[in-house]
């Protein structure tokens, strides 16, 4: 499965609204999709999993949803510390496969 | 405190090996898959390799197989991965991770701080 993330950038301002979209090749059995949010020199961190469950401590301000071959993050109102790369994961079957990233930034 | 630390990182030649090591603490690994991803300077994530549990199956990117191994050891919390006949593009920062799923896959909801292998 092949996972195509857009924009590839986003700028924007902080309280706007982040719409990020991924596109899969083919349907995601089971919605297993997951979104990450990683920050310069950090590991990633779990976001969203089975496309629209929030992972432990995640703020309600981030969002998941879509299905099939779909999918969107969205952020409601961009706080400072959302400023990040954003990836999506597929994890139907091996090969574990990532999106290209799309990077949001200050605008 | 539920955490993953890798090391073994570092330069090597063209052609030569490295063996990752990946140590779990907060949590028993033989309950769980576990996996490599990597990362290259300044691109995207990419999932490398990863087994089972009880270290029956494993699987591999296509650009890795034949040269990389992964393996564990359960009674030592540890997760591994043997790199050999490294080649530049293997040049990334080499993450270890949890996957939960007992059945299934699940996304992976703990990462090491990754360690770093350089090819040149």
């Amino acid at each position: 499965i092949v996972l195509t993330q857009s924009p590839g950038t986003l700028s924007l301002s902080p309280g706007e609204r982040a719409t990020l979209s991924c596109r899969a090749s083919q349907s995601v059995y089971r919605s297993s999709l997951a979104w990450y949010q990683q920050k310069p020199g950090q590991a990633p961190r779990l976001l969203i999993f089975g496309a629209s469950s929030r992972a432990n401590g995640i703020p309600d301000r981030f969002s998941g949803g879509g299905s099939g071959t779909d999918f969107t993050l969205t952020i409601s109102r961009l706080e400072p510390d959302d400023f990040a790369v954003y990836y999506c994961q597929h994890y139907v079957s091996s090969p574990l496969t990532f999106g290209g990233g799309t990077k949001v930034e200050i605008k | 405190e539920v955490q993953l630390v890798e090391s073994g990182g570092g330069l090597v030649q063209p052609g030569g090996s490295l063996r990752l090591s990946c140590v779990a603490s907060g949590f028993t690994v033989s309950g769980y898959w576990m996996t490599w991803v990597r990362q290259a300077p300044g691109k995207g994530l990419e999932w490398v390799a990863n087994i089972k549990p009880d270290g029956s199956e494993e699987y591999y990117v296509d650009s890795v197989k034949g040269r990389f191994t992964i393996s564990r050891d359960n009674a030592k919390n540890s997760l591994y991965l043997q790199m050999n006949s490294l080649r530049v593009e293997d040049t990334a920062v080499y993450y270890c991770a949890r996957d939960p799923g007992a059945l299934r896959y699940e996304a992976f909801d703990i990462w090491g701080q990754g360690t770093m292998v350089t090819v040149s």
